[in-house]
């Protein structure tokens, strides 16, 4: 089974641009998290898919951070345009919808904003 | 004050030591998640447990609930169990969103 795939696993942008990241969680799980972790502090949570539903985007730092989830598969996060204080590494976990069965983590993407 | 806090920091040992990192919370939590994440490497999730204790292979996992405190225990450390051990709790509701710890650094040392 295909785990959790996330693209690129390392990006470098100029302030001001803009960047995509990708996340493929495991098939048919409907839960799709997105996590970061900016340096020496803790992960945090981002935002929360239930299938294509954003079900929580509390953790969204602003609005210069959109997520989707076409069709309930993969989702993406972009950044436009992309600030300093952006660089961190970005992590994805799925799960399945029914509760106790964990999360699966992918590889991360770290993101440099230079 | 972070809503999980892990103990120590970082942590070296010998191989074969004993080792085991704490973790509180303050918040209501439907599950506790143990994870490691070695150099250059992703996060691996080893345990989830909402009660008593699990146990896979030399690592061990407990939480008291009553005391919202969960411990992790290396039996006979090893080298390749170098990473960093991260504490998470979840919070269940519609979100069951994860709170992290700031991790645990372990090196153990042949």
């Amino acid at each position: 089974e295909a785990g959790v795939t996330q693209f690129p696993s390392h990006s470098v942008i100029e302030k001001g641009q803009t960047v995509t990241l990708r996340c493929d969680p495991i098939s048919g799980h409907d839960n799709l998290y997105w996590y970061r972790r900016v340096m020496g502090k803790e992960i945090k949570f981002l935002l929360h898919f239930v299938k294509e539903s954003k079900q929580d985007e509390s953790g969204m730092p602003n609005n210069r951070f959109l997520a989707e989830r076409t069709g309930g598969t993969y989702s993406t996060l972009k950044v436009q345009p992309a600030e300093l204080e952006d660089s961190g590494v970005y992590f994805c976990a799925s799960s399945p919808l029914i509760a106790g069965w964990g999360y699966t983590f992918g590889s991360g993407t770290r993101l440099t904003v230079v | 004050k972070n809503e999980v806090e892990q103990s120590p920091q970082n942590l070296t040992a010998q191989e074969g030591e004993f080792i085991t990192i704490n973790c509180s919370y303050s918040v209501g939590i439907s599950a506790l998640h143990w994870l490691q994440q070695h150099p250059g490497g992703g996060i691996v999730s080893l345990f989830m447990l909402s009660s008593g204790k699990k146990k896979h292979g030399r690592l061990i996992a407990t939480i008291n609930i009553q005391e919202k405190h969960s411990s992790l225990h290396i039996t006979a450390s090893h080298p390749r169990d170098s990473a960093v051990y991260i504490c998470a709790v979840s919070l269940g509701g519609n979100t069951d969103k994860l709170i992290f710890g700031t991790g645990t650094r372990l090196q153990v040392f042949p």
